[in-house]
């Protein structure tokens, strides 16, 4: 079983809607969590972080945690062609080796 | 500028040679990693340090060595590179603790011919 897991897509969308990307954890003694998004050809960046359940809003970014599921969303409102891109899912457990576990990404097309 | 370098951006080499990847940080974080990212597989941990002088397996760290002899660098070598490591290689670093996000590099692509 991996250790993250993530919906491949690719997941379209039209241009302003809601983008919904999932992500399912094995390690229940997962403490941090974390969005990346990735360009092609480019490194994966840094777009919100996580660390109690409930919700976490960034500007048209909202992380969701459930700790008790094993869960972890990423919302993306008002869904630009510029969201198009690869969102990566990571955990991390402080207490077990300090690695970030990825999950293999979602493809996300916001179409114009 | 401050951040995470890695050198070179692009290196081709043949079966057999030794590489190194370099990687840089200035924000004198704990933690470095090195990753690689191939079609279908995502990221996969190479090695990772929690500080100079510690290093420690990931993934899949066969055919690679590291060293962490400075806080700031995390050398990466391929000791005798072979067409499976044809791949783009990610540096990344993380401070130790909570509120530990972890940053990339920009990315070596490796080709072995």
């Amino acid at each position: 079983q991996k250790e993250v897991e993530q919906n491949s897509g690719p997941l379209s969308v039209p241009e302003g809607a809601i983008a919904s990307l999932n992500c399912t954890y094995s390690d229940r003694g997962s403490q941090s969590f974390f969005w990346y998004r990735q360009y092609s050809g480019k490194s994966p960046e840094l777009i919100m972080s996580i660390y109690s359940n409930g919700d976490k809003e960034d500007g048209r970014f909202t992380a969701q945690l459930n700790k008790a599921s094993q869960y972890v969303s990423l919302l993306i409102r008002d869904s630009q062609p510029s969201d198009s891109a690869t969102y990566l899912c990571a955990v991390r457990n402080l207490n077990t080796g300090n690695q970030f576990y990825f999950g293999t990404g979602t493809s996300l097309t916001v179409i114009p | 500028d401050a951040g995470i370098t890695q050198s070179p951006r692009y290196k081709i080499t043949e079966t057999g040679r030794q590489v190194t990847l370099m990687c840089h940080q200035t924000w004198s974080h704990s933690y470095m990693f090195w990753y690689r990212q191939d079609l279908g597989h995502g990221l996969r941990l190479i090695y990772y340090s929690a500080a100079a002088d510690i290093t420690d397996k990931g993934e899949v760290p066969d055919g690679y060595v590291v060293s962490r002899s400075k806080t700031e660098n995390f050398p990466l070598t391929l000791e005798s590179a072979t067409r499976s490591q044809t791949s783009v290689y990610f540096c990344a670093s993380s401070p130790s603790g909570r509120g530990n996000e972890q940053f990339f590099g920009p990315g070596t692509r490796l080709t072995v011919l």
